[in-house]
């Protein structure tokens, strides 16, 4: 399996907890990005890594909100005191790179994990 | 910053008709148009793309057109199959976004009746 994986793929969590999300990128790919997606809406970026530098996280939308990558491949998205609004599918994606051709520039994407905070 | 607009929300049509899905985006500077294909179940499939520096392109059914001047870009399906059912994104990416950060459209649900 070549592919993006997430665990878990559902996270039940009851209001005031935290939780952990794992994302394994396609081996090699330098580039990992984290999106929201809300019902019925399109994915909204959180952040972004590249290697294990987090050069953007201007997608988070609030302090407790805190992602890391530390040995530049698998990456976790942890959410401390979740609250309802928190509820959505996380989604991971991974590239090759950041600039060239398309095959640096796809973004792979994984299943996705779907919280719901109760 | 970037805003990428997308429409219809929900399509219905009969298997063998073709589909038109529209999008704006509000940021000049965006380059990079992907579409994503979205299954239950299944993570997002990019189906095809298209840069700034091309008008159009084309892989068997599906097809891409991009108009910069008006900012806007739309996908095309042509002779849909029961298969083409599920949700399309579309995106849109600036180089001056550290990464490459995707913008999404809301997304269209689109349904192919047998």
């Amino acid at each position: 399996g070549a592919g993006v994986s997430q665990s878990p793929r559902y996270k039940v969590a009851k209001r005031g907890q935290d939780v952990a999300l794992r994302c394994d990128p396609i081996s090699g790919h330098v580039s990992l990005f984290w999106y929201q997606q809300a019902l019925g809406q399109g994915p909204e970026f959180l952040t972004y890594f590249q290697n294990e530098a987090q050069l953007d996280k201007s997608g988070l939308p609030s302090d407790r909100f805190f992602a890391e990558r530390p040995e530049g491949s698998v990456s976790t998205l942890k959410i401390q005191r979740t609250q309802q609004e928190d509820s959505a599918v996380y989604l991971c994606a991974s590239s090759l790179g950041t600039s060239g051709a398309r095959s640096y520039n796809e973004q792979f994407f994984g299943p996705g994990t779907r919280l719901t905070v109760l | 910053g970037e805003n990428v607009e997308q429409h219809p929300s929900t399509l219905s049509v009969q298997e063998g008709d073709s589909a038109v899905i529209k999008c704006t985006y509000s940021d000049s500077a965006s380059n990079y148009f992907p579409w994503y294909k979205q299954e239950l179940g299944k993570g997002s499939q990019l189906i095809i793309d298209i840069r700034s520096n091309v008008g159009e392109k084309k892989d068997q059914r599906i097809a891409v057109t991009l108009n910069k001047t008006a900012k806007h870009f739309s996908l095309h399906i042509t002779e849909t199959q029961p298969e083409d059912s599920a949700v399309y994104f579309c995106a849109a990416r600036s180089p001056y976004n550290q990464g490459g950060k995707l913008i999404f459209g809301q997304g269209t649900e689109l349904s192919v009746k047998p």
